[in-house]
Formats: structure tokens, C-alpha cells, sequence
């Protein structure tokens, strides 16, 4: 089975900190995905990557910068966490090439972020 | 930029009966891909089922079946038999080829016992 590991699943950090919110898949996916899950919103995508060191912004990327500096592990940052950015992130994984197949993802657990 | 509209922030229904979960969106493109995604509580979200556009005939996953309406951009999930472990969060999500997965907010959905 896919598994898709999100390291954190509760964190609570202060305005101004850095913040990095890590995911790591084990199916050798290209495909990787960072989304904010907020209620009445849906799941809005921040961030993408489909091969190592490629990133393409998603629809809300500002505040955050990811890096994807091996295929299996791709990471979101927060340079300096404000109180909006307070949410649930998720992170998600697929295979094939960015924009091509049935594009079913596979999900981490989820990382519940507050910033006071 | 596709749209998708889930209008019913919150459904109910009782153990065993069925319920239909609506979902609509917006496009001009003419081949896509249509999914049901479960979310239940404090666990991943799995994909539930999934419909090509191209295809005529409705998806069915056992319990799951949708019911596709291309000329309305319809998508509606009807989960037949309801059972506890259907209660969570459903979201409806479209993607067109070549681009990225657009997600509805949410329906979240109560087994009445």
C-alpha cells in the first residue's frame, strides 16, 4: 500500500517562526502536492513538484516556499508563520507525469498547524 | 479556472438507508476526470471512486455509485446501506488532462444510528 508520512501531526509555533512541515512517501510517486484544508474552503493547493528540485507554484502559494531535494520527501516552509496561516496542511502523493492519468492521490494523515 | 460546487455543507441520514451527496462543476473541456474523496475523522483521506468523462456508463464501487450528468456537470455519490464507518467528510474534486486536481469544500456527512 502507498504510505505517505507526514511528520508532524500537532504543532503549535509563535508568529515569526520558521516553520517546516515535512512529507515523505514511500512508492516512488513523481508527483507530490502540499494542500491547506480550512473549513468552508475545501482543500486549496499551495504547492507542487513532479520531479526532484522542480516546484510550480499551486493556488495560494504566498507565505509559504517548499524544497524537494529527493524524490520520496517533499517540504513546506513557512519562512515566518503568521496567525492566518493557522490551518491544516495535508500532503499528497501520485504517480505518472504531472497532468497525466487518472490523477488519484494518495494522503498523509495531515499536519494541524496553530500559530499564536 | 474550473469550479466545483458542493452545496450541501452537511448531510444526515440513518444506518441502512441511502443518500445522495450532490456535486456540480464548471468547465469547457470536454475530457476529465470526476472524484469522490473520503476524509473520516482524524484519518487520510481516501479516494473513493472515480468517473471518466468519456465514459457513458455511471462508476460503482460496491456500497458507492455515482450518478454523471455531462450535459448538467453533474456528479452526485449515493452511498446505498449506510453504515457508521461512512461518516466523514466527502469532497467532490474534477481535473481536466494536464492539469491540476480542483477540490469542492466539503460535505460532511452523519450516521444516524
Amino acid at each position: 500500500d502507498v504510505k505517505v508520512t507526514q511528520s508532524s501531526r500537532y504543532l503549535v509555533k509563535r508568529t515569526g517562526e520558521k516553520v517546516f512541515l515535512e512529507c515523505v512517501q514511500d512508492m516512488d510517486h513523481e508527483n507530490m502536492f502540499w494542500y491547506r484544508q480550512d473549513p468552508g474552503l475545501g482543500l486549496r493547493l499551495i504547492y507542487f513538484s513532479y520531479d526532484v528540485k522542480m516546484k510550480e507554484k499551486g493556488d495560494i502559494p504566498e507565505g509559504y516556499s517548499v524544497s524537494r531535494e529527493k524524490k520520496e520527501r517533499f517540504s513546506l516552509i513557512l519562512e515566518s508563520a503568521s496567525t492566518n496561516q493557522t490551518s491544516m496542511y495535508l500532503c499528497a502523493s501520485s504517480s505518472g507525469l504531472a497532468g497525466v492519468g487518472t490523477g488519484e492521490l494518495f494522503f498523509g494523515e495531515g499536519s494541524r498547524l496553530t500559530v499564536l | 479556472a474550473q469550479t466545483v460546487t458542493q452545496s450541501q455543507p452537511e448531510m444526515s441520514v440513518q444506518e441502512a438507508e441511502t443518500v445522495t451527496l450532490s456535486c456540480t462543476y464548471d468547465t469547457s473541456e470536454s475530457d476529465y476526470y470526476l472524484f469522490w474523496y473520503k476524509q473520516p475523522p482524524s484519518r487520510q483521506m481516501i479516494l473513493v471512486i472515480r468517473q471518466e468523462a468519456y465514459k457513458q456508463q455511471n462508476a460503482t464501487e460496491n456500497r458507492f455509485s455515482v450518478n454523471f450528468q455531462k450535459a448538467a456537470k453533474s456528479f452526485s455519490l449515493k452511498i446505498s446501506d449506510s453504515q457508521l464507518g461512512d461518516a466523514a467528510m466527502y469532497f467532490c474534486a474534477y481535473r481536466s488532462v494536464n492539469e491540476k486536481l480542483t477540490f469542492g469544500t466539503g460535505t460532511r456527512l452523519t450516521i444516524i444510528p
